[in-house]
C-alpha cells in the first residue's frame, strides 16, 4: 500500500462540496510541499494543485488544496459532472533520499 | 508550447527489456527534469525515477534499482527508460512528466502514456 493515504472513494450531487484527505508522516507531507493531480478516464494526470495550495493557470478556483500537520486535502467546491476523476496527491519522502511519493488515489463520483 | 510526446505501445516477452521514448519540446530542455511514473491496469501512479536533462544525473526509485537506466540526448530533446528483466507485474501505461529543478513531485506537463505489456 501506499505510503501517503487517501480514500479510494468520495461522491458528491452537483453543486456539493467535496473534501479528499491525504494523510503522511513528518518525513513526507509533515516537511515537503503537496501537490495534487487530476485523472480523467483514459488520459494522463494533470497538476491541479502545487506547492500545498497554489493553481495553475486554467484550473478553476472551485479547487483548493490546503496542508495541516502531516495530512493534505484537496477540497471542490461547486462540484460539476466534469470533476469525476481520479485524483492524487503526491510529495517527497526525505527518509528515502528525494523520492517522490504518491497517494493511492481517490475515484470522485457525481451523483 | 510545451509538448512531451512519447514512443509507441510495446508488446514484450517475460524476461525482455523494453525502452521507452519521450521528445520533448516548446522548452528549453536542459532547464527540467523528467521523472517516469506508470500505472499498472485500474492501479495508481507509481513513481520511477527522475534524470536530470542537464547533466544527466538520475535518482532512481529503490524498488527499480538495478533494472531501470535513464539516460537523455540534449541534441533531440528526448529522454529514454530502459527498464529490463520485465515479468507481467510491469504491465502497465508508463508516463514521462516534466519535473521543475528543485520541485520534487512538482509534474507540470506530461506525455501521453506508452502501453508497455508483458505476456508470453
Amino acid at each position: 500500500q501506499s505510503v501517503l493515504t487517501q480514500p479510494p472513494s468520495a461522491s458528491g450531487t452537483p453543486g456539493q462540496r467535496v473534501t479528499i484527505s491525504c494523510s503522511g508522516s513528518s518525513s513526507n507531507i509533515g516537511t515537503n510541499y503537496v501537490y495534487w493531480y487530476q485523472q480523467l478516464p483514459g488520459t494522463a494526470p494533470k497538476l491541479l494543485i502545487f506547492r500545498n495550495t497554489q493553481r495553475p493557470s486554467g484550473v478553476p478556483d472551485r479547487f483548493s488544496g490546503s496542508r495541516s500537520g502531516t495530512s493534505a486535502s484537496l477540497a471542490i467546491s461547486g462540484l460539476r459532472s466534469e470533476d469525476e476523476a481520479d485524483y492524487y496527491c503526491a510529495t517527497w519522502d526525505t527518509s528515502l533520499t528525494g523520492h517522490v511519493i504518491f497517494g493511492g488515489g481517490t475515484k470522485v463520483t457525481v451523483l | 508550447q510545451v509538448q512531451l510526446v512519447q514512443s509507441g505501445a510495446e508488446v514484450k516477452k517475460p524476461g525482455a527489456s523494453v525502452k521507452v521514448s519521450c521528445k520533448a519540446s516548446g522548452y528549453t530542455f536542459t532547464r527540467y527534469g523528467i521523472s517516469w511514473v506508470r500505472q499498472a491496469p485500474g492501479q495508481g501512479l507509481e513513481w520511477m525515477g527522475w534524470i536530470s536533462a542537464y547533466g544527466g544525473n538520475t535518482n532512481y526509485a529503490q524498488k527499480f534499482k538495478g533494472r531501470v537506466t535513464m539516460t537523455t540526448d540534449t541534441s533531440t530533446s528526448t529522454v529514454y527508460m530502459d527498464l529490463r528483466s520485465l515479468t507481467s507485474d510491469d504491465t502497465a501505461v508508463y508516463y514521462c512528466a516534466r519535473e521543475s529543478v528543485g520541485w520534487l513531485a512538482e509534474f507540470d506537463h506530461w506525455g501521453q502514456g506508452t502501453l508497455v505489456t508483458v505476456s508470453s
